[in-house]
């Protein structure tokens, strides 16, 4: 069955500090890929999502990921890190052709200032 | 930004209690879905919907039902509430093109069952 892992489940950092979460997914066909973020309090927003083409994808915020199809990979990535990033992230992939948002446990980033 | 609502976004009720789960949004989209998560951990899918008068389960079984009788809104229903029924249930939509679906979420309603 098609899975999402997500390795780190907290994180903690310090403001400007480089982050990188993993994400890992088990399908080994043509997968659509997607970081959504969860501010608290907030609802769920679409960070980035990687469909074809460049594997290395540009989000919002100063995010950006990159599909590493060998590795099964999709790790999100920000040099320098503010306050704000502070919140819940999950990675989801679909297999191509497919409706089925398949969602990692999250990882609950803490950014200290 | 998406368009897409649920109310309540928090329900305290009482085991045995009927209780409908509101989600419309204004964009359009002919899929909607029915998420439960629990604390720490991923979301599952429950229910989906590829336009009116269609509806499917998902992934996790659940004890709920939904309606699409129109575009917009996808209610979701639970008959008898059990505190095994307390997570917190997000709404989501997206376009019906398969290749560029982008799910676009609610706010989630928190549902305890006492």
């Amino acid at each position: 069955a098609q899975s999402v892992s997500q390795h780190n489940h907290h994180v903690i950092l310090s403001e400007a500090a480089s982050l990188e979460l993993g994400c890992n997914y088990s399908y080994g066909g043509t997968v659509n890929l997607f970081w959504y973020v969860q501010y608290p309090g907030q609802h769920l927003q679409l960070l980035l999502k990687y469909f074809s083409g460049d594997p290395l994808v540009k989000g919002i915020k100063g995010f950006e990921a990159e599909f590493i199809k060998s590795k099964f990979s999709f790790n999100l990535r920000k040099p320098s890190v503010q306050w704000s990033d502070t919140a819940e992230y999950f990675c989801a992939s679909r297999m191509d052709s497919s409706y089925k948002l398949i969602f990692g446990s999250g990882t609950r980033l803490l950014v200290r200032p | 930004e998406a368009d897409i609502y649920q109310t309540p976004r928090y329900l305290v009720i009482g085991t045995g209690k009927k209780i409908t789960l509101e989600c419309s949004q204004t964009m359009g989209h002919d899929k909607m879905y029915w998420y439960q998560q629990d604390p720490g951990m991923e979301l599952h899918l429950i229910h989906y919907s590829y336009g009116v008068n269609s509806t499917e389960k998902g992934d996790l079984s659940s004890e709920s039902t939904v309606s699409r009788i129109r575009t917009e809104h996808f209610p979701l229903t639970l008959e008898s509430a059990r505190p095994s029924h307390t997570s917190q249930y997000l709404c989501a939509s997206s376009l019906a093109a398969a290749s560029t679906d982008t799910q676009y979420f609610g706010p989630g309603t928190r549902l305890t069952v006492l």
